[in-house]
């Protein structure tokens, strides 16, 4: 079973629309990392959020951290072709203390031109 | 952000022979660095961690034997698949761990897609 579950698992829309992205969990997670990982490369760490209930925002990218530090969410204002890839989110996997990454399912986005 | 890099980023080789991938933090110290695997299409898998200096430790299932992995140096890390099959074909990326306060991040290669004919 996976701790990090995502959805959708595939998100296919149009230029210039929003959208949202979702990682949850039954596990309270210490930190959470999102990550983008485009075709053939490796992923690229996008942000790391600590505090229930924190928001970052990167350029047209926001992330929440839930209250309970068991979810998370990826906000995209205005998507552009550009932000298609594979969205993983990341957290510490339990038991390991913060040395060990579990990954989620995953989120594959395609944003038509 | 920490730059790692990895070779070869593709590799094709003869069922029954091994193959080395290196991995290599370039601008940073890694005491630790770890091995995933990932399927087309899928998410993650971690392999294995490769910690400087001392033998690595394996998740569960991965065959040690099989996938051997050498951290010599604080910047290199390698992962050798012994004996390759068909099935060990599949997308190998590694990572660096960089401590960031009270927490760590990952820092990810490019990855090195293997093909075993």
């Amino acid at each position: 079973t996976q701790l990090l579950e995502q959805s959708p698992q595939f998100l296919s829309i149009q230029e210039g629309e929003n959208l949202t992205v979702y990682c949850n969990s039954s596990s309270v997670f210490s930190s959470l990392q999102w990550y983008r990982q485009e075709p053939g490369e490796g992923p690229v760490l996008l942000v790391t959020v600590v505090t229930g209930g924190e928001v970052k925002k990167l350029k047209r990218l926001t992330f929440q951290f839930g209250d309970a530090r068991k979810d998370s969410s990826l906000h995209i204002t205005a998507a552009q072709p550009g932000d298609t890839g594979l969205y993983l989110c990341a957290g510490p996997k339990p038991n390991f203390g913060n040395e060990k990454l579990t990954f989620g399912t995953g989120t594959r986005l395609t944003i038509i031109p | 952000g920490a730059v790692v890099s990895q070779h070869p980023s593709w590799v094709i080789c003869k069922s029954g022979t091994s193959v080395k991938i290196e991995c290599r933090s370039l601008d940073f110290q890694a005491t630790t660095m770890f091995w995933y695997r990932q399927f087309p299409k899928q998410s993650l898998m971690l392999m294995a961690t490769s910690n400087e200096g001392s033998k690595a430790t394996y998740e569960q299932g991965v065959e040690k034997d099989k996938f051997l992995i050498n951290h010599a140096s604080l910047t290199l890390s390698t992962l050798t698949v012994t004996s390759a099959h068909p099935e060990d074909s599949s997308f190998y990326i590694c990572s660096a761990r960089v401590l960031a306060g009270d927490y760590n991040e990952q820092f990810f290669g490019p990855g090195t897609r293997l093909t075993v004919l």
